[in-house]
């Protein structure tokens, strides 16, 4: 198995809260992925990011921001959480834009 | 098309029966296809990539096709069993590293 937590793996939190899920590899791979996934959805893809401080938005990036300050690490960042941004929430991560390693995922509920 | 689409949306067949389902894509400026397994509660696994027109890809008794020029790949289970149970997800890459996926296919195979 690629080398890929996540954390927290369960969260709840309030509306209007901000909130950040991390998502961590031992792997070195340069590419690192954000996906939310919901019922009747397969993958969306939220952020990306192809090396140290180069990040691009995805098909659902409002209401998110990312940063990557080290290879290792990945944060997605609720700026102000809302209730449609409850989800579960995976990382990936890719060595050459190929097949994707994901992560065990993270739920968030927002109340 | 546009966005990648899969179908059928759901499948049930009865265990051994032999069963395929569709991806399609954007035909141009293609790059790379993925299939990937996701099983319940489980994080999705890459099962193909492919990445020429008029690939075959085979794992045991899963194979796929993929055609270029039509945009569009099929996956195929041969004598189906109830471990193949999982929704089946396909995804196109660019060659910037980003992926689109499909909505998936969900396969239950009854005993």
């Amino acid at each position: 198995d690629a080398g890929i937590t996540q954390s927290p793996r369960h969260k709840v939190t309030e509306t209007g809260t901000p909130v950040t899920l991390r998502c961590h590899q031992t792997e070195n791979h340069r590419y690192m992925y954000w996906y939310r996934q919901d019922p009747g959805h397969g993958l969306r893809l939220i952020h990306y990011s192809y090396g140290v401080k180069d990040t691009d938005k995805g098909e659902v990036s409002d209401g998110y921001s990312v940063s990557r300050s080290k290879t290792e690490d990945f944060l997605l960042t609720l700026e102000s959480a809302t209730s449609s941004q409850t989800s579960v929430y995976f990382c990936a991560i890719s060595w050459d834009s190929y097949e994707q390693y994901f992560g065990p995922g993270t739920r968030l509920t927002v109340t | 098309i546009l966005n990648v689409e899969q179908s059928p949306q759901s499948l049930h067949v009865q265990e051994g029966d032999s069963t395929n389902f569709t991806c399609s894509f954007p035909s141009s400026n293609f790059y790379a296809l993925h299939w990937y397994r996701w099983e319940t509660a489980k994080s999705p696994e890459a099962l193909f990539v492919m990445t020429l027109n008029g690939d075959e890809k085979k794992k045991g008794r899963i194979s796929a096709t993929l055609n270029t020029k039509e945009g569009y790949s099929y996956l195929y289970i041969k004598g189906s069993q109830p471990e193949d149970s999982a929704t089946y997800l396909c995804a196109d890459n660019t060659n910037a590293g980003k992926s689109t996926f499909g909505d998936g296919t969900t396969l239950t195979v009854k005993p």
